[in-house]
């Protein structure tokens, strides 16, 4: 199994960015996946999650309205569009495959977001 | 959303025993047996340890248990060993609404 995330980088306040993880090693579009973040000296925090289908997705209070989770199945890649970005927002993105209702068995190497003017 | 409640830090002595507990309520670890351990290295991604209160991966040492009680998990490490020392974290099924939790995380420190 392997998840490999691009797309982060610098991005101005308000801005938008859009990240992508492409899956391999396992049946994609079998498995429900995760966004989860982790800013600067800090823990974890869930970010959104969408089942293998792609619907219904789920996203958490501080990025609901801005972010929006997707997926392709016929190229193996989970998607995060952010937009309205903020400085809080500034954190390492892991996309992280699902194994049952909440646990996460294969985590990718993360991609960085910074979010600042 | 809450985060589920664990100690900042914890420690103990090579081949010693030590315990971590991440509490929530009946609407996340409660309510659901699905609660996860994870163990992070510095500069590393996070990796399951634990799952589904009390399940090991493949490939994970036994030395690692997990249990359950009302609202609060619990994480033993049993035989510390130097390469244990890391961030641990739980996370929870929160139902349709709130969907996963996580804990704040907990240093664990090998004396």
């Amino acid at each position: 199994v392997q998840l490999l995330e691009s797309g982060g980088g610098l991005v101005q306040p308000g801005g938008s960015l859009r990240l992508s993880c492409a899956a391999s090693g396992f049946t994609f579009s079998s498995y429900a996946m995760n966004w989860v973040r982790q800013a600067p000296g800090k823990g974890l925090e869930w970010v959104s999650g969408i089942i293998d289908s792609g619907t219904p997705t789920y996203y958490a209070d501080s990025v609901k309205g801005r972010f929006t989770i997707s997926r392709d199945n016929s190229k193996n890649t989970l998607y995060l569009q952010m937009t309205s970005l903020r400085a809080e927002d500034t954190a390492i993105y892991y996309c992280a495959k699902q194994m049952g209702l909440s646990s996460f068995d294969y985590w990718g190497q993360g991609t960085l977001v910074t979010v600042s003017s | 959303q809450s985060a589920l409640t664990q100690p900042p830090s914890a420690s103990g002595s090579p081949g010693q025993s030590v315990t971590i507990a991440c509490t929530g309520t009946s609407s996340d670890v409660g309510g659901y047996n699905s609660v996860s351990w994870y163990q992070q290295h510095p500069g590393k991604a996070p990796k399951l340890m634990i799952y589904e209160v009390t399940k090991r991966p493949s490939g994970v040492p036994d030395r690692f248990s997990g249990s359950k009680s009302g609202n609060t998990a619990s994480l033993t490490v049993s035989g510390l060993q130097a390469e244990d020392e890391a961030d641990y974290y739980c996370n929870s099924y929160a139902g349709s609404n709130n969907y996963v939790v996580f804990g704040g995380g907990t240093k664990l420190t090998v004396l």
